[in-house]
């Protein structure tokens, strides 16, 4: 079946440290995969995504590359800041399935110090 | 684009009342919207599916009759949670699917709306 792996949190850094969240995926065919942010108290946003295989999605600073041989889609930015901390969720969205379901990871918190 | 609100933000109930929570789509028509539940520092669980006109379909271990979801229009759905009791105090987020626009299978989704039941 479908399933996101997401790397344990919490991740602390520091201010400008270099971010990689790891994101790995099961699914069959070719999803399209999503990473969202949750800040404290707040719904999702959508931070960036990429519809097919080697597809670079970018936003604020952060980027991620769908890459097909390894199944993943890992979250990075060069310079994290103290504003960067929240949620990080990766999603898959099957497009076989027909049903449009989300399948989430598990969310990684990063904390970003001063 | 592709904006979805909730209402309320916050609700405060009693134990053994009814809370009814609005998922609207604001500039776009969204024939299938999707409620989930989210524990506190957890991921987003899938409650049910709603669709446009027709019932709509929970995931296993949600309670239909706990959670009444209606969604009688194109950029309307509604959740309400009955006879609450403080288990079912959580963070609610809906989210919705453009079908008109160009985005596909992509999931818009609200601000979310946390239920306090004392």
């Amino acid at each position: 079946g479908n399933s996101v792996t997401q790397m344990e949190g919490p991740v602390t850094l520091s201010e400008e440290a270099f971010l990689t969240i790891n994101c790995t995926y099961t699914a069959t065919g070719y999803p399209s995969l999503f990473w969202y942010v949750q800040y404290p108290g707040e719904g999702l946003q959508l931070l960036l995504k990429a519809t097919k295989a080697d597809d670079k999605g970018s936003n604020k600073g952060f980027e991620a590359t769908y890459r097909k041989e390894t199944t993943s889609f890992h979250l990075e930015k060069g310079s994290v800041q103290v504003s960067d901390s929240a949620v990080y969720f990766c999603a898959l969205n099957p497009t076989t399935s027909g049903t449009y379901k989300y399948i989430f990871g598990t969310g990684t918190r990063l904390k970003v110090l001063a | 684009g592709a904006v979805v609100s909730q209402h309320p933000s916050r609700v405060i109930c009693k134990s053994g009342t009814s809370v009814k929570i609005e998922c609207r789509s604001l500039d776009f028509q969204a024939t299938t919207m999707f409620w989930y539940r989210q524990f506190p520092k957890k991921s987003l669980m899938l409650m049910a599916t709603s669709n446009e006109g027709s019932k709509a379909t929970y995931e296993q271990g949600v309670e239909k009759d706990k959670f009444l979801i209606n969604h009688a229009s194109l950029t309307l759905s509604t959740l309400t949670v009955t006879s609450a009791h403080p288990e079912d105090s959580s963070f609610y987020i809906c989210s919705a699917r453009d079908v008109g626009g160009g985005s596909g299978n992509e999931q818009f989704f609200g601000p979310g709306t946390r239920l306090t039941v004392l």
